[in-house]
Order: C-alpha cells, then structure tokens, then sequence
C-alpha cells in the first residue's frame, strides 16, 4: 500500500530561524495535504497541492509540491513561538477516496 | 456552530470490555472518517464512509467496528479483539471526495487498564 515518510522527526529551533520538512510518497499522488497539530489538539488543515510543481505561501509558510508528485516540502521562515506542533503531509491516491497521512514532524522553538 | 464532537473526551475501560465512541457531525459532510494516533506517531486510518450505510476498511481496521445509519452520525466500537486498544482516537469529516480538506474532531483518549 501506499506509504509517506516525513523527514525530520524531530526539530528543535531558535525562535526566528527557519525550518523545513520533507514529505515523500512510495507512489505518486493525486493532492498533498498540509495539517499542524497543537500539543494536546487535533489537526487542523493548512493548504491542499494540486498541480505538479505547485508552489504555495502562507504569510510565513510556502508549500511545494514535487514535480512528480511524489513529495513536498513546508517551509516557515523566521519562526516564532506560535508555530509549535506537530506538521503532517497526507497524500492522496488516484482513485482513492482516503488520505494516508506522513508520519509527522514534530517542531519545538526554544525562546 | 457547525463542526465535528467527538465523545467524551477521556475514556477509560477494563480489559476485554467492548467500548463505543461517539463522531456526530453538523457540517452536511458526505465523508467521515475514523484514525488512531499513538504518541509520537502519525494517524492511521481505521474505516470511513462515504455515503450511509456504506463503509471501507482502513489500514489497521481488525478489532474495530463501525456504523453508518445516519449522514451526521459515524460511531466506532473497541472491540475486545483489538489487542492495544490505548490510543488517541480522531474522528474527521469531507464534504466529499479526497480532494477537499478533513475537518477534525477534538479527539477522545482512551485508557484501557
């Protein structure tokens, strides 16, 4: 079945550094969706990737999505305290109706 | 409001007892969907439904049953076959196909002593 590997597992920043983390799908997917989860919350959706090549910004976060459309990336430039949590990329397959969700990247900001 | 409960927050039970937790759903969304997250990990899907009275497999579904006889309504029974039922246990819900975003509930913690 399909598989999607996060990459870090773990990072630990300097508030107002940036942080990136990778996203790679055994197959090729039809969307990448983006989620953050507060410690103690549940996911709550950031962004959906459509396109191959697909770049999008969020204020402090850009999205890409790989031009075969089998991994992605998010970036936050110069984090702050706010953005602690875990980020997840969940990907869907062609044809699916279901999303399998990475593994996660779980950021801590030291003030 | 409209959105997703999930109850209760914390549950807890004895071993081999059948435990069932509660998605209700307000949003008219066709989709739902159950995951578990153990900590420090991902979410894995269950089961979920696209349409009532219709429901898939997920990927960790032996020990769990599901029901779908009502649009807003997508309960998941812990069996007691589910050998390491302890787990953070999130239900979502679509408008519908894959290609919309997942609404979360606010997730219940089951403790099994």
């Amino acid at each position: 079945g399909q598989q999607v590997m996060q990459i870090p597992q773990y990072q630990h920043v300097q508030e107002g550094e940036d942080f990136t983390t990778y996203c790679n799908s055994s197959t090729t997917l039809s969307n990448i969706q983006w989620y953050k989860q507060r410690p103690g919350g549940h996911p709550v959706f950031l962004i959906q990737l459509v396109k191959s090549g697909e770049v999008k910004k969020q204020k402090r976060l850009t999205f890409q999505f790989g031009e075969a459309k089998k991994n992605s990336s998010l970036h936050i430039t110069a984090t702050q305290t706010t953005d602690v949590g875990t980020y997840f990329c969940a990907g869907g397959d062609f044809g699916n109706e279901k999303l399998t969700f990475g593994t996660g990247t779980r950021l801590t900001i030291i003030p | 409001d409209g959105g997703i409960t999930q109850s209760p927050k914390y549950l807890f039970r004895k071993e081999g007892q059948n435990v069932t937790l509660s998605c209700e759903q307000n949003l008219n969304h066709d989709a739902m969907y159950w995951y578990r997250q153990d900590p420090g990990q991902g979410l894995r899907l269950i089961y979920y439904s696209q349409i009532v009275n219709d429901f898939q497999k997920g990927d960790i579904a032996e020990g769990y049953s599901v029901s779908r006889e009502k649009k807003e309504s997508f309960p998941l029974t812990v069996t007691s076959a589910q050998k390491n039922p302890t787990a953070f246990y999130l239900c979502a819900s679509t408008k519908d196909r894959v290609y919309n975003e997942q609404f979360f509930g606010p997730g219940t913690r089951l403790t099994v002593l």
